[in-house]
């Protein structure tokens, strides 16, 4: 069974340039997940999506933004690029909208994103 | 905020050793609690995770124990192997705050051949 996918691996981007990241969950995954992972701190949480709407969001501003299409893949789009925004992006996805308890989160191999 | 922090940044075991990583959290009200092991060039894989009902939960040469009281957090590795050295996280997630996680900042594990 193939894990969550993510593309591109890398992209290189210049300030106040756009980027969209994009990922695909674990088959039968209705949630996902973004987190950035910048060098040398630990993951934060971006966004999460659940059959297509946004159910909670991180401490980002608004240019960071995102949505979860049909086929319960993902975007991530990040605006008016900042040095600041290189890092890794991660994509999770669990089986679906926890209710009583929370869902396993299993990870992407990420998108290294160099705004220069 | 409240955030989850690691007393060791790195920790060096011998191969066959067992090794310890340990973990505290501050949010008290967190009901689950995962480890996630993180190689280099790549994304976060989970080891093992553990709910707030149980102290101690085992997998194939891992086990993870909680200690409420105290708000501590532990994953034990048997017989460390090569293949273990990595950097790994602890996490927790509390039901309220709508299944995020909040991570540790890693501990880095080196195994000595």
């Amino acid at each position: 069974e193939a894990g969550v996918t993510q593309s591109p691996t890398h992209l290189i981007k210049t300030r106040g340039q756009q980027a969209t990241l994009r990922c695909s969950p674990i088959s039968g995954h209705t949630s996902v997940y973004w987190y950035q992972q910048a060098l040398g701190l630990g993951l934060q949480f971006l966004l999460w999506y659940d059959e297509g709407e946004e159910r909670n969001r991180g401490n980002f501003p608004p240019r960071f933004s995102g949505r979860q299409f049909p086929n319960y893949s993902s975007e991530l789009n990040v605006n008016a690029l900042e040095l600041e925004d290189s890092a890794l992006y991660l994509c999770a996805s669990s089986a679906g909208l926890a209710v009583t308890a929370q869902e396993t989160q299993y990870f992407g191999p990420g998108t290294r994103l160099l705004v220069l | 905020g409240e955030s989850v922090g690691l007393h060791l940044p790195t920790l060096s075991v011998q191969e066959g050793d067992n090794s310890i990583i340990n973990c505290a959290y501050s949010n008290s009200a967190s009901d689950y609690f995962i480890w996630y092991k993180q190689e280099s060039g790549k994304g976060p894989q989970f080891i093992i995770d553990i709910r707030s009902n149980m102290d101690k939960r085992q997998g194939q040469r891992v086990t993870v124990l909680l200690n409420k009281t105290v708000k501590h957090l532990s994953l034990q590795i048997a017989a460390t192997q090569p293949g273990d050295s990595a950097v790994y996280f602890c996490a927790e997630g509390d039901l309220e705050y709508g299944n995020k996680l909040v991570f540790g900042a890693g501990t880095i594990l080196r195994v000595k051949s």
